[in-house]
């Protein structure tokens, strides 16, 4: 069965610090790692996603990285802003059954 | 495009009534839709499959009698949760799968809160 942990469950650092979210997974046999935002009480956002062939993605001041045989991922924001406050959760898709399973969540606090 | 609604947004219900959530794809068609709960400061679970046309696949520890899921078409999935008690209380995400889209992602809907009294 896939698990999914992240770490750190929190996270508080002042505004244009960079910094990493780590994601790692039980199941190496990955299909993609997605990356996705959650504001409070809101719905997920989609930031990034690796397929399993992939190393990494980039999308703005946001890079994904990928390393299938260890894990693990990461995400990388640079120059963070107080707009960045969100929990960030990564999922993996394991097989083709499109059925995936979400890591604890990190909730990062950007502040001023 | 790829965007998905749920309806309502949120629900407040006594104990023992059913509720029903609605999850639509919006501007494309999904032949099949996932259901997911959270609870506070929780991640998301995966608590069923929902194929159009065809019987939901429930997740282990999932009671199918008591979320009873129809993906009658190919933009609708509907979840009910039958005789509500406040441990349902939680906030229930749909997803709706894109095929043929960019990598064959799933697009979330923005959650129903469910509050049973």
């Amino acid at each position: 069965k896939q698990e999914v942990t992240q770490i750190p469950a929190a996270l508080s650092v002042p505004e244009g610090e960079n910094l990493v979210l780590n994601c790692s997974f039980t199941d190496s046999a990955i299909y993609n790692l997605q990356w996705f935002r959650q504001d409070p009480g809101k719905g997920l956002t989609s930031l990034l996603l690796i397929q399993s062939s992939q190393r990494e993605q980039t999308s703005g001041r946001l890079n994904a990285s990928l390393d299938k045989s260890s894990g693990r991922s990461t995400l990388y924001i640079a120059a963070s802003q107080p707009g960045d406050s969100a929990t960030y959760l990564c999922a993996v898709r394991t097989g083709t059954a499109s059925k995936l399973t979400f890591g604890t969540g990190t909730r990062l606090q950007v502040t001023l | 495009g790829a965007v998905v609604s749920q309806h309502p947004s949120w629900v407040i219900c006594k104990s023992g009534t059913s509720v029903k959530i609605e999850c639509r794809s919006l501007d494309f068609q999904a032949t099949t839709m996932f259901w997911y709960r959270q609870f506070p400061k929780q991640s998301l679970m995966l608590m069923a499959t929902s194929n159009e046309g065809s019987k939901a696949t429930y997740e282990q520890g999932v009671e199918k009698d008591k979320f009873l899921i129809n993906h009658a078409s190919l933009t609708l999935s509907t979840l009910t949760v039958t005789s509500a008690h406040p441990e349902d209380s939680s906030f229930y995400i749909c997803s709706a799968r894109a095929p043929g889209r960019v990598s064959d992602t799933q697009y979330f809907g923005p959650g129903t809160r469910l509050t049973v009294l």
